[in-house]
């Protein structure tokens, strides 16, 4: 199947800095990524998806501004969460999507647990 | 909006046992829905997908059903082994978008 890797699996970081996770499609195009966000003994909850070559649509409640995805290839996307603080502290998972796949299943990276203190 | 719901939230059961784990949802226009496992600190892996017209997939000791109309799941492990402890999720696609809405998980663990 395919492979989405995920980097970093985690980050601590001091409030007021950004951080920048990345998420790549190894053997296939991900003509579409999306971001997830994962509370403590919460459901996964969309944040936005993103489009090759495209802005970003963000859900409900959250901010374009601090949340920010590049989706620049077919095979890379990023989230910076710009000016973290320990309320931004979550486990944050992508997941990637292509028109091979479409209407199949979804391949998700391996997380990254973001700590801000 | 869609609502998805897992019960139980927690499951403890010696090894060998057959478990189901349910799953329920509100809206039924749905496009697919999907059962993922979930290790701690790492990723989804998906373990079926049944479309909105499938009754029910099957994978090795894992099947898993959908009926639609009531807005209902359940996913069945049959002779479960210690490596099946994991949050399994559940998730359905809505139709006319990709976007998946999951539920909370049920938090499995099998006893040697």
């Amino acid at each position: 199947g395919a492979v989405v890797s995920q980097h970093p699996s985690w980050v601590i970081c001091k409030s007021g800095t950004s951080v920048k996770i990345e998420c790549r499609s190894l053997d296939f195009q991900a003509t579409t990524m999306f971001w997830y966000r994962q509370f403590p003994k919460q459901s996964l909850m969309l944040m936005a998806t993103s489009n090759e070559g495209s802005k970003a649509t963000y859900e409900q409640g959250v901010e374009k501004d601090k949340f920010l995805i590049n989706h620049a290839s077919l095979t890379l996307s990023t989230l910076t969460v710009t000016s973290a603080h320990p309320e931004d502290s979550s486990f944050y998972i992508c997941s990637a999507q292509t028109r091979q796949y479409l209407n199949e299943k979804l391949f998700f990276g391996s997380g990254t647990q973001l700590s801000v203190l | 909006k869609q609502e998805v719901t897992q019960i139980p939230a927690a499951l403890s059961v010696p090894e060998g046992e057959n478990l189901v784990l349910n799953c329920s949802f509100t809206d039924s226009a749905i496009y697919n829905l999907q059962w993922f496992r979930q290790d701690p600190g790492k990723g989804l892996t998906s373990l079926l997908l049944i479309q909105s017209s499938q009754r029910e997939q099957t994978s090795g000791r894992l099947n898993a059903s959908l009926d639609k109309s009531s807005g209902r799941s359940t996913l069945y492990i049959a002779a479960s082994q210690p490596g099946d402890s994991a949050t399994y999720l559940c998730a359905v696609c809505q139709g006319g978008s990709e976007k998946l809405v999951f539920g909370k998980g049920t938090k499995l663990t099998v006893n040697p």
